[in-house]
């Protein structure tokens, strides 16, 4: 079965610490990897993109790194900040049964607090 | 401004009304999508449309009917339904439906059902 495991399910760090948010994925055959931030209340947010030859992805103080050999993907929050608090959702994506399919994980809930 | 506006952002309807929740995009994309999003639980995809035609349809209980008069507007009309529909519906956008693009989501409309 095709699935999108995320850990930790919620995180609680201090204002201006860094954080890293765990995918771990097994889609297969894999197209791309999108790490999405949904605040409460709001549809999801692209963060990045990552193709299989991809190994890392900066987006300002997000940093998804890729290993497609274990099929593991994180997401670096560096010098977090109050705005950071949302659902950081992973999204695996490729052709599956003959369709193209996006599995989505059930989120990290992160909570940065002053 | 996420270029994908959904209206009403909250809708409350007894399980014998008929309702309908509106996706307008404007970002000149080619697909259009509808997704639930319950607490706790992954994005599911309920519908897709490419070019104003359906082309996915995800096992969705016939109380919802979607509707796609053009490439720029969705709908998803409702009726009889039950307490566990209740959720958060998301329209979403891409260049091309199938495809690495970027998806691009609405603010969510808040269903609840009572």
């Amino acid at each position: 079965k095709n699935q999108v495991e995320q850990s930790p399910q919620s995180l609680i760090i201090l204002e201006g610490k860094n954080c890293t948010l765990q995918c771990n994925y097994t889609v297969s055959p894999f197209s791309n990897l999108r790490w999405y931030k949904q605040d409460t209340g709001r549809g999801p947010v692209s963060l990045t993109i990552m193709t299989f030859s991809e190994n890392t992805k900066s987006n300002g103080r997000y940093t998804a790194t890729l290993d497609a050999d274990t099929k593991q993907s994180s997401l670096h929050i560096t010098a977090s900040q109050l705005s950071d608090s949302a659902s950081y959702i992973c999204v695996v994506s490729g052709w599956m049964d003959s369709s193209y399919k996006l599995i989505f994980g059930s989120g990290t809930r992160l909570l940065v607090r002053p | 401004e996420t270029g994908v506006t959904q209206t009403p952002r909250h809708l409350v309807m007894g399980m014998t009304n008929k309702k309908s929740l509106k996706c307008e995009q404007h970002l000149g994309h080619n697909a259009m999508y509808w997704y639930k999003q319950s607490a706790k639980k992954p994005l599911e995809l309920m519908f897709v449309y490419s070019l104003e035609e359906r082309v996915e349809n995800n096992s969705v209980p016939s109380r919802f009917s979607p509707e796609c008069p053009n490439s720029s507007h969705l709908f998803l009309h409702l009726h009889t339904l039950q307490p566990e529909d209740s959720a958060l519906y998301l329209c979403a956008s891409s260049q091309v439906a199938f495809s690495g693009n970027t998806i691009y989501f609405g603010e969510g409309s808040w269903l609840t059902v009572v």
